[in-house]
């Protein structure tokens, strides 16, 4: 069973802070990840993609990945109220289907 | 484009009914999913089809459900006879290609009550 695993949260964090994200997965061969936003109510969207070890930023957002250490983390910097919304983290993994395994996402809260 | 559309948005039905959601990708989109998702398992993959071909539907929790793309600008998923543990979101979401790494597009999804 290939799992791509997240804590639920609440991560609750102040207006301007740094919010940290993690997701960690168990296939070893995974190729692609992905983090997609989703507010209450609402679907999901895409807001980052990574492939390669280490850091890639867009805007206040940056992916950090870990093959070694099978972990992808997402930075939120200076968090906004908008910014709160569950954070599903997707991890495309080797053989099969290539079709992206979804966690079930951690919860963000930002408070003024 | 006006992205993926679904419909209903919400869909209240009594148990052992016939159910039917509807899924319009995003024109050009070889690749069409339907997910289920709940706050106790999350977001499930229930099957997809690439150019209206149903490639894996291994996600189908049992036989009482089945899904149909007779075209590529439309796809049904079917419950039949619902039960109230189908309650959930259901979303269709279409991309380019198969691994997503275009990313999903998901629509807006259906909230279904079975009650």
């Amino acid at each position: 069973q290939k799992e791509v695993e997240q804590n639920s949260g609440p991560l609750s964090v102040p207006e301007g802070a740094i919010a940290s994200l993690n997701c960690t997965y168990s296939d070893r061969g995974s190729q692609s990840f992905f983090w997609y936003r989703q507010y209450s109510g609402k679907s999901p969207e895409l807001i980052m993609s990574i492939y390669s070890n280490g850091d890639k930023e867009d805007g206040r957002f940056t992916a950090q990945l870990n093959k070694a250490s099978q972990y992808v983390s997402l930075l939120i910097r200076d968090s906004q109220p908008s910014d709160s919304a569950t954070y599903l983290c997707a991890v495309l993994t080797s053989g099969g289907s290539y079709i992206p395994t979804f966690g079930r996402g951690t919860s963000l809260i930002v408070h003024p | 484009d006006a992205g993926v559309i679904q419909s209903p948005r919400h869909e209240v039905t009594e148990m052992g009914q016939e159910v039917t959601l509807r899924c319009k990708p995003i024109s050009g989109h070889d690749y069409l999913f339907w997910y289920r998702q709940t706050m106790m398992r999350g977001l499930e993959l229930l099957i997809y089809f690439n150019n209206n071909v149903p490639i894996d539907d291994s996600g189908m929790p049992e036989d009482r459900f089945s899904a149909k793309m007779p075209n590529a600008s439309f796809s049904t998923l079917k419950i039949q006879p619902s039960e109230p543990r189908d309650s959930a979101v259901y979303f269709c979401a279409s991309t380019q290609d198969q691994g997503g790494l275009y990313g999903y597009t998901f629509g807006s999804g259906t909230r279904l009550t079975v009650v």
